[in-house]
């Protein structure tokens, strides 16, 4: 089945690392991605990696992926007040034509304090 | 600028009364979804078209309807809205360019049904 859990809340200071968890259940995932949801705005893409790479980095963000276990994370180094926002964490299933669709997990909500 | 508006961004309605909520895309999409998000429930699909008169049932197609007469748009019609469609709505529109996947999400809009 398709299922992406997330915690729901991380609070971390600013200039401090945050590190945001994800788990996946379905191994026939292609790709993973990271969206942010700043307040009353809609989601935006971060970040994503392809199924057979272990680590991408990119600029203060770096997703790491432990396929085995299914468990994807994403580091925000050095964190700001404005990354303060709602992280989702998305699988895509297969490769084919029309597997567009996304499974989104619940959203970590990330608290940044000054 | 590639964009996906919609339209209105808030409403407030009441039981019973048809409304539709309008999405318009730029970037020439073939795949576009129409998602809600509820507090602790995260994004969920209600429906789908992966083109011009073609649309799926998501996750939560109950009480929802759509059309897809044109590329460029994909409204949301809530025919009798009822209180627990009261929720936040993102339309989404998707490159299926590259075999990554990008959503590009609207700004939201906030449905509250009396």
């Amino acid at each position: 089945g398709e299922d992406v859990e997330q915690s729901l809340f991380l609070s971390v200071r600013e200039g401090d690392s945050s590190v945001i968890n994800c788990t996946y259940t379905d191994s026939s995932s292609t790709y993973l991605y990271w969206y942010k949801q700043e307040p009353g705005a809609g989601l935006q893409l971060l970040t994503y990696i392809f199924s057979n790479m272990d680590m991408k980095q990119d600029q203060r963000l770096t997703v790491l992926l432990n396929k085995k276990d299914k468990h994807l994370s994403l580091r925000i180094a050095d964190t700001q007040t404005g990354d303060s926002a709602i992280y989702f964490c998305a699988e895509k299933l297969g490769s084919g034509a029309g597997s567009y669709q996304l499974t989104f997990g619940k959203g970590t909500k990330l608290s940044v304090i000054p | 600028e590639a964009q996906v508006t919609q339209n209105p961004r808030y409403l407030i309605t009441v039981t019973g009364k048809k409304l539709t909520v309008t999405c318009s895309q730029n970037m020439n999409h073939e795949y576009m979804s129409w998602y809600r998000q509820d507090p602790g429930l995260g994004l969920r699909q209600i429906y789908y078209s992966m083109n011009v008169e073609v649309t799926d049932k998501g996750d939560v197609p109950e009480g929802y309807k759509v059309s897809r007469k044109e590329k460029r748009n994909f409204p949301l019609i809530l025919e009798s809205p009822s209180p627990n469609q009261t929720s936040l709505y993102f339309c989404a529109s998707t490159s299926t360019s590259g075999r990554a996947v990008e959503q590009f999400f609207g700004p939201g809009t906030r449905l509250t049904v009396l």
